[in-house]
């Protein structure tokens, strides 16, 4: 159980362009959903955390209109790069938290999304 | 700021061998997590811990919420070449979103 996928694993794209991420848990409803960045050889920088049909919470310096956040549903959130460029090149990954277990801080993460601007 | 510090950075054993991993706050934490994160894949959660003193096993991996509820170890006993990854540790001080503050990962390799 607790198994979180995202959509695509890569993409290329050419700067200025715009570009979604999907993260889905397969089989649990997640009350909150996360978005990560992530540096090689660095560990994960929260950027968002989006509940099921509110506004996403954006961390410090992270810009909203850059990455525009929207938890559609209990399953499913998307994180869109607007007008990427190419220092928006990093691993994206999602996490999930489950609504109902009550053990709502473990996060289950997706297999992340590698995005290279050029 | 809510920070972690987990050491060792990295680790080079010997297949066979038991690792010892830590990671300390600077405040009170309410739960401790231990991810490991293979190249090119999100983390995996381990063990989770949610009580002070708790020690919690999982396969060859131990790993204990410190009393003090400021630490968490992780230990993996009799290493295999499949244990090389990033491990991971992250806690909650108590945020009502949920929201873990992640450790900078400690690489393990393996010599088989």
């Amino acid at each position: 159980g607790a198994v979180v996928s995202q959509h695509p694993s890569r993409v290329i794209c050419k700067s200025g362009t715009s570009v979604k991420i999907e993260c889905r848990s397969l089989d649990f409803q997640a009350t909150t959903m996360f978005w990560y960045r992530q540096f090689p050889k660095k560990s994960l920088m929260l950027m968002a955390t989006s509940n099921e049909g509110s506004k996403a919470t954006y961390e410090q310096g992270v810009e909203k209109d850059k990455f525009l956040i929207n938890h559609a549903s209990l399953t499913l959130s998307t994180l869109t790069v607007t007008s990427a460029h190419p220092e928006d090149s990093s691993f994206y990954i999602c996490s999930a938290s489950e609504l109902t277990s009550g053990r709502n801080y473990e996060q289950f993460f997706g297999p992340g999304t590698r995005l290279t601007v050029l | 700021g809510q920070q972690l510090n987990q050491s060792p950075q990295s680790m080079f054993i010997q297949e066979g061998e038991d690792v010892s991993m830590n990671c300390t706050s600077s405040s009170i934490f309410n739960t401790w997590l231990w991810y490991k994160q293979d190249p090119g894949e999100g983390p995996v959660l381990l063990i989770a811990l949610y009580k002070a003193g708790e020690l919690t096993s999982n396969g060859r991996l131990t790993a204990q919420f410190g009393i003090t509820r400021k630490d968490s170890f992780l230990n993996i006993s009799a290493s295999i070449p499949s244990d090389v990854g990033i491990y991971f540790c992250a806690g909650n001080y108590g945020g009502s979103q949920g929201n873990l503050i992640f450790g900078k990962g400690t690489k393990l390799s393996v010599k088989p």
